[in-house]
């Protein structure tokens, strides 16, 4: 996990809820991702960012928001537009937004929505 | 579609035994493949990455191999140990754009 937390590990939400999910390192990375895991699916990117106060849509944007106002920090909204919210988000990062660089993922957050 | 299936789905294996997990792709242009260890309930940790040039690529007991010409790629364990019981993703990158490509991951059980 390295020098990633997310937090919480797990949450519940009530249908119809928005929740955000933490995300930070101290790894002085640039990049930062928000991927979902489904059973038996791939990773799927949600939200990138490259630096600072700038950040791209990935495959499955619709349902969620994110910011990045400071490096360390990339915290993911899941809104009530997102219509199967239940899932295993995971956050990573790397030292740029290269494709050869390493990404580092964090713990996870299980979110489940009743 | 820029696409990896890896295969088998699914191994179980007896502690001590070798194994061979395969990962296919088809992205284009190749960059870079690598072999992600996955613990149950917890985030990837990187175990090999290889560019087009290279054709192996050890970390301890993981052994990877990279066929560029056939676009196919195998995870070696060796020797194998309860705590190699997890789920192992190929992730193969392009020079295009900026997206990784994931496998959907081989679940590997050891048993004592």
């Amino acid at each position: 996990d390295g020098g990633i937390t997310q937090s919480p590990k797990y949450l519940f939400r009530k249908e119809g809820q928005n929740v955000t999910l933490s995300c930070e390192q101290n790894l002085n990375h640039d990049a930062m991702y928000w991927y979902r895991q489904d059973p038996g699916q791939g990773l799927r990117l949600i939200y990138y960012s490259q630096i600072v106060n700038d950040f791209q849509k990935g495959d499955i944007a619709e349902g969620y928001s994110v910011s990045r106002e400071k490096k360390e920090s990339f915290p993911l909204t899941v809104t009530s537009a997102q219509k199967n919210p239940t899932a295993f988000y995971l956050c990573a990062s790397s030292i740029a937004g290269g494709i050869t660089d390493t990404q580092y993922f964090g713990p996870g957050t299980r979110l489940t929505v009743l | 579609k820029n696409q990896v299936e890896q295969s088998p789905q699914s191994l179980i294996i007896l502690e001590g035994k070798n194994c061979t997990l395969q990962c296919n792709y088809t992205v284009s242009p190749f960059s870079n493949l690598r072999w992600y260890k996955q613990d149950t309930g917890r985030g990837p940790v990187s175990l090999t990455i290889m560019t087009f040039s290279e054709n192996t690529k050890s970390n301890g007991r993981y052994t990877a191999t990279l066929d560029a010409d056939t676009k196919q790629s195998s995870l070696h364990i060796t020797a194998s140990q309860l705590s190699d019981s997890a789920s192992y993703i190929c992730v193969v990158s392009a020079h295009s754009g900026y997206a990784l490509n994931f496998g959907k991951g081989t679940s590997l059980l050891v048993t004592p």
